[in-house]
């Protein structure tokens, strides 16, 4: 079955701090991939994305994130963490065929400590 | 830039009442989704439309749930009769359908609807 993982529920780290967040994905074939991050009550705001070729990708807000396929990981970095940086972060894939419907993973939050 | 828009933002029902949900998509986009995310959990698929039919819908999307694009702007979300358990908050998305580039999805602000 398609599946997504994020192995860690909450990470705490203080500003200034690297970040990496986990993600691990369950798929028939390479998907697309794509990190997401949602403030308190707000939407889903695009950070980055892997479609094919360079499988280093830069996003917005200083991210990174790194497509390795014999790991099926597309792990999220961030040297420096900001203080609102804070937030829920998802981790999702959609198959290159058919619907495209996007599936999550469960998310990791992030907290800042100053 | 464009961007996909839903209302109202904030939806209170009475578990058992009928709620529509709405959004308008990117203009020039062909793919649209409905996806919920019950408050802690993850963003779960419902629902795809395309070419005025849907395309696929997960097993959450039962018979109390419909979508309709009554117009040529208009993406809506029916849920029949409310049950407690809708509580969430609900996203539109829209994709394009040109040249590879309908993988991407732009998704709405969300609906919070909350069922008493």
């Amino acid at each position: 079955a398609q599946s997504v993982t994020q192995p860690d529920i909450h990470i705490t780290v203080s500003e200034g701090a690297s970040l990496e967040l986990r993600c691990n994905y369950s798929y028939g074939a390479t998907p697309y991939l794509f990190w997401y991050v949602q403030s308190p009550g707000q939407g889903l705001q695009l950070l980055l994305k892997y479609f094919s070729g360079d499988t280093l990708v830069q996003g917005i807000k200083g991210f990174e994130a790194e497509f390795k396929r014999s790991q099926s990981s597309f792990n999220l970095r961030k040297p420096s963490v900001h203080w609102s940086d804070a937030a829920e972060y998802f981790c999702a894939v959609c198959g290159t065929s058919g619907t495209y419907k996007y599936i999550f993973g469960t998310g990791t939050r992030l907290k800042v400590l100053a | 830039e464009p961007e996909v828009t839903q209302t109202p933002s904030h939806q209170v029902t009475q578990m058992g009442q009928e709620v529509i949900l709405r959004c308008v998509p990117i203009s020039n986009h062909l793919y649209f989704y409905w996806y919920r995310q019950i408050l802690g959990q993850k963003v779960e698929f419902l629902v795809s439309f395309y070419n005025n039919e849907i395309s696929e819908k997960s097993e959450i999307f039962d018979d109390q749930f419909s979508v309709e694009r009554p117009d040529g702007s208009n993406f809506t979300l029916k849920i029949r009769s409310t049950k407690l358990e809708d509580s969430a908050m609900y996203f539109c998305a829209s994709s394009d359908w040109t040249s590879g580039a309908s993988y991407e999805q732009y998704f709405g602000p969300g609906t919070r609807l909350t069922v008493t």
